[in-house]
């Protein structure tokens, strides 16, 4: 069965420190992989997707980057950390194909604040 | 392009009372829609998806959306809520033709003893 890890669970960081979070998925190949964010009241913001290694698309413009090194590792980050960064992130993968009767799976999301 | 607006930020219930979370979208094109349900701390998970043939969908733990394409909306109910049921639910609506689900900004139900 597939599984996807998302870690840390939680994260404190000061203001412009760096930022890696990273999101592995199980056994499935070839995943589009997804980052999310979601701040105190603004619901879920896409903020990068990828349909391949390398491949990353940028959904806003912001303080934070994305990359795919492997095909089932999608990593966040940040060279340095802002204030309005903090919030809930979630990884999430969909099947390349992305069939009728299947669904995007989501981790466990990372709680990040910023101090 | 395709958007979702949940138009309840907020939702206090009174347990066994029924309850009807908004969800209406926009796309020019034929959508799949989805409703995911976030427990505190937690990620995502599905809880109902409507993708072709009846409009009523069903979850196994109660609740039921119906798609109704000529008001554009996909709204989740349920006749008698818990405790449990407590959280916050995104309604998320997906192109044919896209790679990406558009999430609504969430309504969080409370349910209260």
């Amino acid at each position: 069965s597939q599984t996807i890890h998302q870690w840390p669970a939680t994260l404190v960081q000061p203001v412009g420190s760096p930022l890696s979070l990273e999101c592995t998925v199980e056994g499935t190949s070839n995943p589009n992989l997804y980052w999310y964010r979601q701040a105190a009241g603004r619901g879920l913001q896409l903020l990068f997707y990828s349909v391949g290694i390398g491949q990353i698309s940028s959904e806003v413009p912001q303080n934070l980057s994305a990359s795919r090194p492997q095909d089932r590792q999608f990593i966040l980050s940040s060279k340095k950390l802002l204030l309005s960064d903090s919030g809930f992130y979630l990884c999430a993968w969909t099947p390349r194909r992305w069939r009728v009767n299947t669904e995007a799976f989501f981790g466990q999301g990372t709680r990040l604040t910023v101090v | 392009a395709q958007s979702v607006t949940q138009l309840d930020s907020q939702v206090p219930v009174f347990e066994e009372a029924p309850v009807e979370l908004r969800c209406n979208y926009s796309s020019s094109v034929s959508v799949y829609l989805f409703w995911y349900v976030q427990y505190p701390n937690q990620g995502l998970q599905l809880l109902l998806k409507y993708l072709s043939g009846s409009t009523l969908v069903e979850s196994i733990n109660g609740f039921e959306a119906e798609f109704n394409k000529s008001q554009t909306s996909f709204h989740l109910r349920k006749p008698s809520v818990h405790i449990s049921d407590t959280a916050e639910y995104f309604c998320a609506v997906k192109g044919t033709g896209a790679n990406n689900l558009f999430f609504g900004t969430g309504t969080r139900l409370t349910v209260i003893p």
